[in-house]
């Protein structure tokens, strides 16, 4: 039973190009989370989603993000015209749908951004 | 508002001493989730332990233990006989009620020296 796969997992990007970074969440899981770890702190929330659902985008930049979780395939999240600051670690997490488990989420590895 | 706070932001300890990484968090939610993650230098995020609100049984799992304390808002984590492969960064992280959204701490650096 695979778990959450992100790629790439490695993605170098100029000033003003777009980031396309995928999720693949754990068969059976319907809820998406994104999260980002900018270097030397913890990670934040960015955006909740179902399957083609957002729930909670709280910690949604206001411009240049947004999150898709389509019917079929992958959870997309794109950064349009990336800047310096947007270089992290984004990290996608998964959950299966209702009871206790709600709150359990398995993270996938990560996807390092740089933009040059 | 919900908050993790892990004031310690690095620790240094020889190997096979006990280290504690202290966490404590802040909600008014009257159900939540309580969770500890390792990151290793290789960079994922590896889930070591959930605790729910109305739980306060304290857990052991081989060298780890975790001591949650509702009337300190405390959720702490102990490694005993640390080991060089603890070397890593751990987060802890909240979950209130059903907004789906983990609220993690700054975390906490340990290094293990042999």
């Amino acid at each position: 039973n695979a778990g959450v796969m992100q790629n790439p997992r490695h993605l170098v990007r100029r000033r003003g190009q777009e980031a396309r970074l995928r999720c693949s969440p754990m068969k059976g899981h319907s809820h998406v989370y994104w999260y980002r770890q900018l270097p030397e702190e913890g990670l934040k929330f960015m955006v909740y989603l179902q399957k083609e659902n957002i729930i909670d985008e709280s910690g949604m930049p206001k411009e240049r993000f947004s999150a898709e979780f389509p019917k079929e395939g992958p959870s997309i999240l794109r950064i349009q015209q990336v800047v310096r600051g947007d270089s992290a670690a984004y990290f996608c997490a998964s959950s299966p749908a209702g009871g206790l488990a709600y709150n359990e989420q398995f993270f996938g590895p990560g996807t390092r951004l740089t933009v040059l | 508002a919900q908050k993790v706070t892990q004031a310690q932001t690095e620790i240094s300890v020889v190997e096979k001493e006990d280290v504690t990484l202290d966490c404590v968090y802040e909600t008014r939610d009257t159900t939540y989730y309580l969770f500890w993650y390792k990151q290793p230098p290789s960079g994922e995020l590896v889930f070591l332990i959930r605790r729910n609100s109305f739980d306060e049984q304290n857990e052991i799992s081989g060298r780890y233990s975790w001591n949650f304390q509702k009337s300190t808002s405390s959720f702490n984590f102990t490694i005993t006989a640390s080991q060089v492969v603890d070397s890593a960064v751990y987060f802890c992280a909240l979950n209130g009620g059903n907004t789906g959204k983990l609220i993690f701490g700054q975390g906490t650096t340990l290094q293990v020296k042999p």
